[in-house]
């Protein structure tokens, strides 16, 4: 098994371009998370699904959207960037099985100028 | 509303020093408290959880709920456990709060 996976790893953006952040986990997980990493804030959610076709807003949703159209994958998008979403980004996953364990994809990293 | 406090940034010791990450959280129900490990560049991964009572990798946590804290022990640093550390919270409602992480440097 891959665990969970994201594309891209690496990416530079001009202020004003649209990304997609793209999550995807093969362990049938009904959850998923995305999370900013920035120095000295920890991790902060984003966004979070708690199942195909639902999402709702974290602690730090303000210039984001996301998808959940397959319960394998959850997209992170960006339709303006902006210098303040410099950071990186972390996927996770988990399941009633794993007992609230979040497992990590190896995050993103992105700078916008 | 759940909190987590993790009132060390950095942590700096020496080889064979004994270490202690502080995590205090506030919750009004049973808590599921976590422990993630972060080294250089790499993803998090679960360290340990308080329910299993588990020593990984010479690590303890010990849940102390009259003081609502759930700190991380080491006795004898070593320095491939220099990485950041993340305590975590889980309320039952699969919506964690992580606390913002201690930075642990252990020095040759």
């Amino acid at each position: 098994n891959a665990g969970v996976t994201q594309t891209p790893k690496f990416r530079v953006l001009k202020t004003g371009q649209s990304m997609t952040l793209l999550c995807a986990q093969d362990m049938n997980h009904e959850y998923m998370y995305w999370y900013r990493q920035d120095p000295g804030m920890g991790l902060r959610l984003i966004h979070y699904s708690v199942g195909e076709g639902t999402t709702a807003k974290g602690e730090v949703p303000d210039g984001y959207n996301v998808s959940r159209l397959k319960k394998q994958n959850f997209l992170l998008g960006l339709e303006s960037a902006a210098p303040s979403q410099t950071s990186v980004y972390f996927c996770a996953s988990s399941s009633i099985s794993s007992g609230d364990e979040q497992f990590f994809g190896p995050g993103t990293r992105l700078t916008v100028l | 509303a759940q909190r987590v406090t993790q009132p060390e940034k950095l942590l700096s010791v020496f080889k064979g020093a004994p270490v202690e990450l502080k995590c205090n959280y506030s919750y009004s129900g049973s808590p599921e408290l976590f422990w993630y490990v972060q080294y250089s560049r790499q993803r998090l991964q679960l360290l340990l959880r308080h329910i299993s009572r588990e020593s990984i990798k010479g690590f303890t946590a010990d849940l102390n709920k009259g003081e609502t804290s759930f700190h991380l022990k080491k006795p004898f640093a070593q320095e491939e456990d220099s990485a950041m550390y993340y305590c975590a919270l889980s309320g039952g409602s699969y919506i964690p709060t992580f606390g913002r992480g201690t930075s642990l440097i252990v020095h040759p």
